[in-house]
């Protein structure tokens, strides 16, 4: 069975900090799916990055960045010098290719303080 | 890009009554929908998937007698809460899929039931 964990349940930085939010999962198939999803107070997600479990390069975007390990399971989001617009929850998820249902995981609280 | 749009974003309703929620994929086919609630602090725990012209199909620990599902076309599926109650409220979010865009999600349903 699928599962996500995000271990960090609310994270509080000072803007132009950087800060790495965590995401841990398992599967037992070989062909999955990673992605990050940011969820702002009006409730709508916001997709940030996919990435298949056969391309492990890591990828930047702005001041966004991710670290994905097969080795450790792991798909590690890091936002570089954090402002406040960053606030939001941010949710990891996961999807197995053989039955497209998307899990995610108990998701991260960022809070960024001026 | 992929437009999901769900409706109503937010009801109120008396508790007993039933209460239908639109999700349309607006510019491509879905060849499924998932349906997902959200508690408030919580993560979005996926309640069933849809796949147009057969019967969904629930997670476990979701009532499917009070939890309706219709998928009737590749653009439109409903969810249907029936003798709605109070510990029914939550936001209740869909999302559609395809080859071509992957998830799109709607915009969500705030349901209060007094």
């Amino acid at each position: 069975a699928q599962k996500v964990t995000q271990a960090q349940t609310e994270i509080s930085v000072v803007e132009k900090e950087d800060v790495t939010l965590d995401c841990v999962y398992e599967t037992r198939d070989t062909t999955y799916y990673l992605f990050w999803y940011k969820q702002p107070p009006s409730g709508e997600l916001v997709f940030l990055i996919r990435r298949n479990s056969f391309d492990e390069q890591n990828e930047i975007s702005g001041r966004y960045s991710w670290n994905f390990q097969k080795s450790t399971s792991s798909f590690n989001f890091t936002i570089t010098a954090s402002q406040v617009v960053d606030s939001a929850v941010y949710f990891c998820a996961l999807s197995e290719a053989n039955t497209d249902k998307l899990i995610f995981g108990t998701g991260t609280r960022l809070q960024v303080f001026p | 890009g992929a437009v999901v749009s769900q409706h109503p974003s937010w009801v109120i309703c008396k508790s007993g009554t039933s209460v239908k929620i639109e999700c349309r994929s607006l510019d491509f086919q879905a060849t499924t929908m998932f349906w997902y609630r959200q508690f408030p602090k919580q993560s979005l725990m996926l309640m069933a998937t849809s796949n147009e012209g057969s019967k969904a199909t629930y997670e476990q620990g979701v009532e499917k007698d009070k939890f309706l599902i219709n998928h009737a076309s590749l653009t439109l599926s409903t969810l249907t809460v029936t003798s709605a109650h109070p510990e029914d409220s939550s936001f209740y979010i869909c999302s559609a899929t395809d080859f071509l865009y992957g998830y799109t999600f709607g915009s969500g349903t705030r349901l209060t039931v007094v």
